[in-house]
């Protein structure tokens, strides 16, 4: 199976800050990569997927990059609704395998 | 727009099975790859199997001497079934979608609200 490895596994920051969040895969899954949020209570929401297009709806504020084994997931502007627990997943092979996640808090 | 409802037991005793249903309501449950995701309690996310509406199927080897998921294209519904549970799969459990018809390699697009599962006696 594909490790999804996401670093930091949380931190704080404040409401304005440009904030990325890293995300690696133990082999190459091209592009075959998509981020979720998860607030607490609530189902993951996809915001990006092929790396780097944004699903429709979501904030421009949030973007993706990278390919290969190396992805990044920016939020330019911290907004208060943007403190949650972001998820990389690959759909590159079986099976489907989730990074452990990563907790934005409110410093 | 399409949405999921997961339903079934809250609670399963060890050695039983655990059964769930998914139910696809403001769309056709044909033409799309169907998924169960779980998460246990603080933890997660562990993607469990992959259903089409034509029946084809794919688990996580980690789960697949346990796991059957079924469809009913009639009910517009599908099915996971977990055999043998432990406290180990006690998780919050998610039916999602595959975004793009046709295959099952994309993102997943809509999900359920998730129903939480005990095992225990």
């Amino acid at each position: 199976a594909i490790r999804m490895t996401q670093s930091p596994s949380s931190f704080s920051a404040s409401t304005g800050d440009r904030v990325t969040i890293s995300c690696r895969a133990s082999q190459g899954i091209f592009s075959y990569l998509a981020w979720y949020q998860q607030k607490p209570g609530g189902a993951p929401k996809l915001l990006i997927y092929a790396a780097s297009t944004l699903q429709s709806g979501v904030p421009s504020r949030f973007s993706g990059s990278g390919s290969g084994t190396d992805f990044t997931l920016t939020i330019s502007c911290l907004q208060s609704e943007d403190f949650a627990t972001y998820y990389c997943q690959q759909y590159y092979s079986y099976p489907r395998t989730f990074g452990q996640g990563t907790k934005v808090e409110i410093k | 727009q399409v949405q999921l409802q997961e339903s079934g037991p809250g609670l399963v005793k060890p050695s039983e099975t655990l059964s769930l249903t998914c139910t696809v309501s403001g769309g056709s449950i044909s033409s799309y790859y169907w998924t169960w995701i779980r998460q246990p309690p603080g933890k997660g996310l562990e993607w469990i199997g992959f259903i089409y509406y034509s029946g084809s199927t794919n688990y996580n080897p980690s789960l697949k001497s346990r796991v059957t998921i079924s469809v009913d294209t009639s009910k517009n519904q599908f099915s996971l079934k977990l055999s043998s549970v432990t406290a180990a799969d006690t998780a919050v459990y998610y039916c999602a979608r595959v975004a793009v018809p046709y295959t099952d390699q994309d993102a997943f697009d809509i999900w359920g609200q998730g129903t939480m599962v005990t095992v225990s006696s």
